[in-house]
């Protein structure tokens, strides 16, 4: 599976964007983006996928680079509640190897 | 959204004893299951992939008489930890994946083991 890179940590104040940036620069082409995150001491939770195109949904925005090599989550208005460890995975769309490789991700930070 | 439950949440054993954790898929059919294991501040590890009615497939380093997985009905699969050690405190955490196209994992909410 492709690898990703993200910042260790990042601060972010209550009520601002939260814009979470990803590296993948070896993504194949058939591979998604897929984020996770995971609030302290519960199971991962999830956010959004997408391949090409961007996407959002009630609880983020994708941006994918149009040469893929990149993406960026954004939370358009953080809470509190959304300090978390924030994980960037790319994953192959079938079959066994549909199995989640979780790097260290992002530590979110969200202060009044 | 699709829920995952585990149980239990918590369990302290002694060392030497087996534990085994529940973990169910409640308002869908999981075709696969995978558990993953996550020391303190550190990412999760994926343990092994489970698939209904047959055997796990378990990542390189993990023993599989150790970590008895079954996955018995599309919606139970558990996982034994047997002769534990307090090596093997970790909080473990399993997922639960649709079939029919479906690729979205969706975990439960983590079992905190202690082994004394």
């Amino acid at each position: 599976d492709a690898k990703t890179t993200q910042p260790t940590s990042m601060d972010c104040a209550e009520g601002r964007a939260a814009n979470l940036p990803c590296n993948h620069s070896t993504i194949s082409g058939n591979e998604y983006v897929y984020w996770y995150r995971q609030i302290h001491s519960q199971g991962p939770q999830y956010i959004i996928h997408g391949l090409k195109n961007n996407e959002t949904n009630e609880m983020a925005s994708l941006i994918i680079t149009e040469d893929r090599k990149s993406s960026t989550l954004i939370l358009p208005h953080a809470t509190l509640r959304d300090t978390a460890v924030y994980y960037c995975i790319v994953r192959p769309p079938t079959g066994t190897a549909s199995k989640l490789t979780f790097g260290t991700g992002t530590r979110l930070q969200v202060t009044l | 959204g699709a829920v995952v439950s585990q149980h239990p949440s918590r369990v302290i054993c002694k060392s030497g004893t087996s534990v085994k954790i529940e973990c169910r898929s409640l308002d869908f059919q999981a075709t696969t299951m995978f558990w993953y294991r996550q020391f303190p501040k550190q990412s999760l590890m994926l343990m092994a992939t489970s698939n209904e009615g047959s055997k796990a497939t378990y990542e390189q380093g993990v023993e599989k008489d150790k970590f008895l997985i079954n996955h018995a009905s599309l919606t139970l699969s558990t996982l034994t930890v047997t002769s534990a050690h307090p090596e093997d405190s970790s909080f473990y955490i399993c997922s639960a994946q649709r079939g029919g196209g479906h690729y979205e994992q969706y975990f439960g909410p983590g079992t905190r083991l202690t082994v004394t």
